[in-house]
C-alpha cells in the first residue's frame, strides 16, 4: 500500500536560519504535491502545490522540491521566522482522483 | 466572507448516542470532505463527495455516515459503532481536483 514518510521528530533551528523539511513516499506516482501548514487546535492551510513534471517551486520564502526519482519533496523555510512555527503537512495526489494522501505531519519550532 | 465552517467546536458524546458534525461552505465548491486526525497520525478520510446526492467511502468509514443534499452542507454523523470516536475531526472543500480548502475542525470527546 501506498505511504508517506514525515520526519515524526521536531525539527528545531534558530530564527533566520533555513529550515527543510522532507516528505518521502513510495508505492505511489503523484501527478502533484502539496505542503500544508496546520497550527495547533486549527485546520491544514495550503501553502503551495508542485506537480510531477516540475522541480522546483517558490512562493516568498517557502521553496518545494519534487523529485520523481527519488520519490522525495523536500520544503524549504528561508530566513525563518518564530512565527513559521507549526507542523507541516505534506499530500500527494492524482489528476483522475480528488483524494489526497497526507503524511503525519513535522512540527517546526523556530526559536528567537 | 467566504469559507468553510464547522460545528460545535466541542462535542461530547455518551455512550451508545449518534452525534452529527456539521459543515457548511460558501466556496461553490463540487467537492467536500471529511477527515480524522489523532496525536502522531495524518489525516485519515472518512467520506468524501464529489457532487449533490452522491458520497464515497474514504479509509475509515466504518461507524461513520453522511449525507450531500445541498453543495454547501457535508454533515457528518458518529454512530454508536464508532468505538473509539475521540479524535480531531476535519472538513474540507475543494474545486474539482487538487488544493483542499479546511474548516476549523471540531473535537469530538467521549463522556
Amino acid at each position: 500500500s501506498q505511504k508517506i514518510e514525515q520526519n515524526s521528530e521536531a525539527l528545531n533551528i534558530q530564527e533566520g536560519k533555513t529550515a527543510t523539511l522532507t516528505c518521502n513516499y513510495t508505492n505511489y506516482s503523484p501527478a502533484y504535491l502539496q505542503w500544508y501548514r496546520q497550527d495547533p487546535g486549527r485546520g491544514p492551510v495550503f501553502l503551495l502545490l508542485i506537480r510531477e513534471n516540475e522541480k522546483e517551486k517558490r512562493k516568498e520564502r517557502l521553496k518545494v522540491t519534487f523529485d520523481t526519482t527519488l520519490k522525495q519533496s523536500l520544503f524549504h523555510i528561508t530566513a525563518s521566522q518564530p512565527a513559521d512555527s507549526a507542523t507541516y503537512l505534506c499530500a500527494l495526489g492524482r489528476g483522475n482522483t480528488d483524494k489526497l494522501i497526507f503524511g503525519t505531519g513535522t512540527r517546526l519550532q523556530v526559536f528567537p | 466572507d467566504g469559507g468553510i465552517t464547522q460545528s460545535p467546536k466541542y462535542l461530547f458524546r455518551k455512550e451508545g448516542q449518534n452525534v452529527t458534525l456539521s459543515c457548511e461552505q460558501n466556496l461553490n465548491h463540487d467537492a467536500m470532505y471529511w477527515y480524522r486526525q489523532d496525536p502522531g497520525q495524518g489525516l485519515r478520510l472518512i467520506y468524501y463527495s464529489q457532487i449533490v446526492n452522491d458520497f464515497q467511502k474514504g479509509d475509515i468509514a466504518e461507524g461513520y455516515s453522511v449525507s450531500r443534499e445541498k453543495k454547501e452542507s457535508f454533515p457528518l454523523t458518529v454512530t454508536s459503532a464508532q468505538k473509539n470516536p475521540t479524535a480531531f475531526y476535519l472538513c474540507a472543500s475543494s474545486p474539482v481536483g487538487e488544493t483542499q480548502y479546511f474548516g476549523p475542525g471540531t473535537r469530538l470527546l467521549v463522556l
